[in-house]
């Protein structure tokens, strides 16, 4: 079975710029999560989808939204960009019961790299 | 509001040896705790998934326990690899997300 594919691997913007990553889950992984990691912050999570659905939101400005299409696949969005959103952003999937708590593993993809100069 | 630490923050050991991480946080309500590994520069690859329910969980040569009441969890690691050389991550999940230590940053040495 494939793994979590992100596009693209690397990337890089200017200021004021915006830029959409691509995130394809694992075959039949309903839930996909975002997160962003930089040296500085660690690990935060940005927002879950489910069923097309934003159910969790992380504490992250207004320029940073995501969607998720009927076949699971999802994308964010960052817009004006700024130097500060230079980061490994990383998307992760996983079942999730009919009760929509996430209660399962989750599997990450090898992330997008962006530098915003 | 979840708080994840890791101690310590750096461990090296000789190969061979056996190691244990540490992973504590401040709010027992959690669905789960799942660590992870992470090479550099690269994703986050999934060791072992604990639910709360549970007290321990075993995949080859790792062992992770989880003590909910006292909100810690380790990660014990028996006759270490230089190829265990990584940054390990434990990752709290509760209601609204899922919350991440900094990391330990593990070197074996052959």
């Amino acid at each position: 079975k494939a793994g979590v594919t992100q596009t693209p691997r690397y990337l890089i913007k200017t200021r004021g710029q915006q830029v959409t990553l691509s995130c394809s889950p694992i075959s039949g992984h309903r839930s996909v999560s975002w997160y962003q990691q930089t040296p500085g912050q660690g690990l935060q999570f940005l927002f879950e989808y489910f069923s097309e659905t934003q159910r969790n939101k992380g504490n992250f400005p207004g320029r940073f939204s995501g969607r998720q299409f009927s076949n699971s696949r999802s994308e964010m969005n960052v817009s004006t960009l700024e130097l500060g959103d230079s980061a490994l952003y990383l998307c992760a999937s996983s079942l999730r019961t009919s009760g929509g708590r996430s209660y399962n593993e989750q599997f990450f993809g090898p992330g997008t790299r962006l530098t915003v100069l | 509001k979840q708080e994840v630490t890791q101690i310590p923050a750096a461990l090296s050991v000789p190969e061979g040896e056996n190691l244990v991480l540490n992973c504590s946080f401040t709010d027992s309500a959690i669905y789960n705790l799942q660590w992870f590994r992470q090479d550099p520069g690269k994703g986050l690859t999934s060791l072992l998934l604990i639910q709360s329910s549970q007290r321990e969980q075993t995949s080859g040569r790792l062992n992770a326990s989880l003590d909910k009441s006292s909100g810690r969890s380790t990660l014990y690691i028996a006759a270490s690899q230089p190829g265990d050389s990584a940054t390990y991550l434990c990752a709290v999940k509760n209601n609204n997300d899922m919350r991440f230590g900094a990391g330990t940053r593990l070197t074996v040495k052959p």
